[in-house]
């Protein structure tokens, strides 16, 4: 069985700050690891992905997540927040490299303060 | 190349009526997934289409219902609408079955 957490259902960040958005997992198989994002009014765009080679992830818009086995962390990380950020971003696990059974976290909405 | 694409965008009804939600996948695409997204639920996973045929379904009652046609695209009908069926619902296509899924802007049901 597998799910997935996220801390914080919101956080706010100041524009220029460090955004950090928490991720943990439970899997019984190797899982494959994904962030999602959701301007409002739009579905989800897949922010990156994380598939069993390199540990640290890079995705778009500066975004990167670092996979730690003993830790069961996926968190989401940019140095320097911009206000086109303010989003809802959603951490997903799954078996396989999509699909049906991939579980996601109830979302966090990222704020960015000017 | 063009996105998933879903109609209408919002759609109003009232409690105990019919609703009907379509998807057209991106071109080439065979694998139609969708899910509700109600507030501060995250995404539930509604239904599976692949090749025309339902291959899993979640956690909901049989009044959520639907069907791919031949050309991939596919509706979704919810009967009996109760006022716990608001919510976005979301429709994503993949190439094939286990693969990342792209996802539509979807569809904002409104039950009054």
């Amino acid at each position: 069985a597998q799910s997935v957490t996220q801390l914080g259902s919101h956080v706010s960040v100041s524009e220029g700050a460090l955004v950090l958005l928490r991720c943990n997992y439970s899997s019984s198989v190797p899982p494959y690891l994904f962030w999602y994002v959701q301007y409002p009014n739009q579905g989800l765009q897949l922010l990156l992905k994380y598939t069993s080679a390199a540990t640290l992830v890079k995705g778009i818009n500066g975004f990167e997540a670092e996979f730690k086995k003993s830790e069961t962390s996926f968190h989401l990380t940019k140095p320097s927040a911009h206000m086109s950020d303010a989003a809802e971003y959603f951490c997903a696990v799954s078996p396989y490299t999509g699909g049906f059974k991939t579980i996601f976290g109830a979302g966090t909405r990222l704020f960015v303060k000017a | 190349e063009a996105g998933v694409t879903q109609s209408p965008t919002h759609l109003i009804k009232t409690r105990g009526q019919q609703a009907t939600l379509r998807c057209s996948p991106i071109s080439g695409h065979t694998s139609v997934y969708w899910y509700q997204q109600a507030l501060g639920l995250g995404l539930q996973f509604l239904l599976w289409y692949d090749e025309g045929e339902e291959r899993n379904r979640g956690n909901f009652p049989p009044r959520f219902s639907g069907r791919q046609f031949p050309n991939y695209s596919s509706e979704l009908n919810v009967n009996a609408l109760e006022l716990e069926d608001s919510a976005l619902y979301l429709c994503a296509s993949s190439p094939q079955s286990y693969n990342e899924q792209f996802f539509g802007p979807g569809t904002r049901l409104t039950v009054l």
